[in-house]
């Protein structure tokens, strides 16, 4: 069974301040999807990294795939009200099951004014 | 924009009564999935479905049943409501003709069964 370990499980940071949240694994992954989900609504996906290595920007966050696939990091530069939530990675094993994603169980931020 | 939607936003219902949750996808799917989200347990999947009238058990399908008789429409259903399946449900589909299998959430049902 593969297993996503998210850490820290919460935080609670000033408005801008930077932060990194880490997405572990010892399997190997095909493809890693980040989250974010308000309180009350569904998961809303963020990005997709594919390849190992890969780095992807998405204004204010920046998402890095590890050479190895099997972790990533989320960092969110200058932090804001609205970056608050649950961030969720989810990774795809690979070999015609992609469809099964196999979800870490978040990291809880809240970003304090 | 791929749009998946949920009957109901909330849902109270009393133990033993059979309860539905639908959710309807609008970008031609072929995969739909059902998942319960819970407190320090994240969310775990109940079925899934990767075509219409096939269906596969996910890690907790006890006490649930599913059905897909259309492509665009995924059923969950409770068949004797127990306060144990108080919790928030998630519907999510995503496509298989894509390299990377993205899934696509609704904005959930929150249940709770008393």
């Amino acid at each position: 069974t593969q297993l996503l370990e998210q850490s820290p499980q919460f935080l609670s940071i000033q408005e801008g301040e930077n932060l990194t949240v880490y997405c572990n694994s010892s399997s190997v992954f095909s493809s890693l999807q980040w989250y974010r989900q308000e309180p009350g609504e569904g998961p809303v996906l963020l990005v997709t990294v594919v390849t190992g290595g890969e780095v992807k920007k998405l204004k204010r966050l920046t998402f890095q795939f590890g050479d190895a696939r099997k972790d990533s990091s989320l960092h969110i530069t200058a932090a804001q009200p609205g970056d608050t939530g649950l961030y969720l990675c989810a990774g795809a094993p690979g070999g015609g099951s992609n469809y099964k994603l196999t979800f870490g169980k978040g990291t809880l931020l809240t970003v304090n004014p | 924009d791929v749009k998946v939607t949920q009957s109901s936003r909330y849902l109270v219902k009393r133990t033993g009564e059979k309860v539905f949750l639908e959710c309807v996808q609008d970008m031609d799917h072929e995969n739909m999935f059902w998942y319960r989200q819970d407190p320090g347990l994240g969310l775990r999947l109940i079925y899934f479905s990767y075509d219409v009238k096939m269906k596969e058990k996910g890690d907790i399908p006890e006490g649930y049943s599913v059905s897909r008789e259309k492509k665009e429409r995924f059923s969950l259903i409770l068949e004797s409501a127990s306060t144990n399946q108080t919790s928030m449900y998630l519907c999510a589909s995503s496509s298989s003709r894509d390299r990377v299998d993205e899934q696509y959430f609704g904005p959930g049902t929150r249940l709770t069964v008393t």
